[in-house]
């Protein structure tokens, strides 16, 4: 298994609060996703990162920053939770330097946030 | 980009082989077949990719069309453990970050 884990697995938290999610990896693996994944729209990239440092939006990244101040982790925050973010959000992680990528992303198990 | 249809429901029997297709009619030369499977409760899961040629690996086999328009992932023989969502996705070879889109993919039920 590809060495990511996600944290916290569950929240509950109330709407107006802030929220971060952490993404750890030990692979080594430049690039970073995240994704949520709710009924009705599969999977969703809201932001990714291509380095310390270096990140970009996605389809639905109104709403969430990231940062990624070190290669291993890379943080997903929310900064005033709202009821519609509820959803289950997967980190994943792909290619190192070395080669080109062709498309092979390794994913988390997931986070269940809940937006009361 | 070049999207995929796949059927949004399949059922099949424990120990009976399984094919999964995926059309994919506005392919072009560059693009890479992924596939995907997410099992309950857990992230997507790499199955197994190929560009031209069948590809085969532990998980599955994947027999590609000659025009490319449309493949067929295969599970020889199925488990219960086989029952999951299965995403077929184009990609391009990058030196890049893979933003994959997932559809809506194919749901396995395997019957014991």
């Amino acid at each position: 298994d590809a060495g990511i884990t996600q944290s916290p697995r569950h929240k509950v938290t109330e709407t107006g609060t802030p929220v971060t999610l952490r993404c750890h990896q030990t692979e080594n693996h430049r690039y970073m996703y995240w994704y949520r994944q709710d009924p009705g729209h599969g999977l969703r990239l809201i932001h990714y990162s291509y380095g310390v440092k270096d990140t970009d939006k996605g389809e639905v990244s109104d709403g969430y920053s990231v940062s990624r101040s070190k290669t291993e982790d890379f943080l997903l925050t929310l900064e005033s939770a709202t009821s519609s973010q509820t959803s289950v959000y997967f980190c994943a992680i792909s290619g190192t330097t070395l080669r080109v990528n062709t498309g092979e992303l390794f994913f988390g198990e997931g986070s269940r946030l809940t937006v009361l | 980009d070049a999207k995929t249809t796949q059927p949004n429901s399949m059922e099949s029997n424990e120990e009976e082989p399984v094919h999964l297709p995926c059309n994919h009619s506005t392919i072009s030369g560059t693009d890479y077949i992924h596939w995907y499977r997410q099992l309950p409760s857990q992230g997507p899961e790499y199955v197994i990719h190929g560009l031209t040629s069948n590809v085969n690996n532990r998980m599955a086999s994947l027999a590609i069309a000659e025009d490319r328009k449309s493949s067929t992932l295969i599970l020889h023989r199925a488990t219960l453990r086989d029952a999951a969502v299965y995403y077929c996705i184009l990609t391009r070879a990058l030196g890049g970050a893979q933003k994959l889109v997932f559809g809506q993919g194919t749901r396995l039920t395997i019957n014991p």
